[in-house]
């Protein structure tokens, strides 16, 4: 099936810095999601996002998809941007359905 | 109009007990997933459903689990006979068409702990 890694495992911000956070993935996908797992273990969808760039407030994305990656950025970070950034692509594996295949997150930890 | 709604929130149960998981999708969804997130790790695939019609059961990890949606909206997931191996956050999510081309949206999931 395919393969998905993430980087950095784990990431320490001061309140107000920037970052950014990667998706590797192994084969053509065509569509990808970009969840934040909050301390409360609720996964919140932050982006679907097949290609090209989107933003939503002080975080945006950018799949490109011919070269298997994506990138998550936050400005401006904020004590509640704590938590884990998953992104997850469908494993076809055959099917058309699209069940997820998860990275194994990136831990991001903003100090006040 | 709501989310994927999941009960109970937690579940603690002793080895050997059965338990049962619901998940109430976006009304409407025709996709349903269930998915298991050990600690420390990313949720990882266990069944699929398709209206009523289970597609999919190739991620569940034992004969033990079970998952049924009879009316195509409402699911559960059944664990018989649990083991501690079973303690784990399950997550239900739905998406609105069948296709690949649709995101999934999950709900806040039942931490299961077995003693």
């Amino acid at each position: 099936g395919i393969q998905v890694e993430q980087s950095p495992p784990d990431l320490i911000l001061q309140e107000g810095a920037n970052s950014t956070l990667r998706c590797n993935f192994s084969d053509s996908v065509n569509n990808l999601q970009w969840f934040h797992q909050n301390p409360w273990g609720q996964l919140i969808n932050l982006f679907y996002i097949p290609s090209g760039t989107k933003q939503n407030g002080r975080l945006s994305a950018t799949t490109v998809a011919t070269e298997r990656y994506s990138l998550l950025y936050i400005s401006s970070s904020q004590t509640t941007d704590s938590g884990v950034y998953f992104c997850a692509v469908p494993n076809a594996g055959g099917t058309s359905y699209g069940k997820l295949t998860f990275g194994q997150g990136t831990i991001l930890t903003v100090h006040p | 109009g709501a989310g994927v709604s999941q009960s109970p929130r937690y579940k603690v149960a002793k080895r050997g007990q059965d338990v049962a998981l619901r998940c109430d999708p976006i009304s409407g969804h025709v996709s349903l997933f269930w998915y298991q997130q050990a600690l420390g790790q990313g949720p990882e695939f266990l069944t699929y459903f398709q209206n009523e019609a289970q597609l999919d059961k190739s991620g569940l990890p034992s004969d033990r689990f079970f998952a049924e949606r009879p009316e195509g909206s409402v699911s559960t997931l059944k664990i018989q006979r649990t083991q501690q191996e079973d303690s784990a956050v399950y997550l239900c999510a739905s998406s609105e068409n069948r296709g690949q081309g649709q995101p999934q949206h999950f709900g806040d999931g039942t931490r299961l702990s077995i003693l």
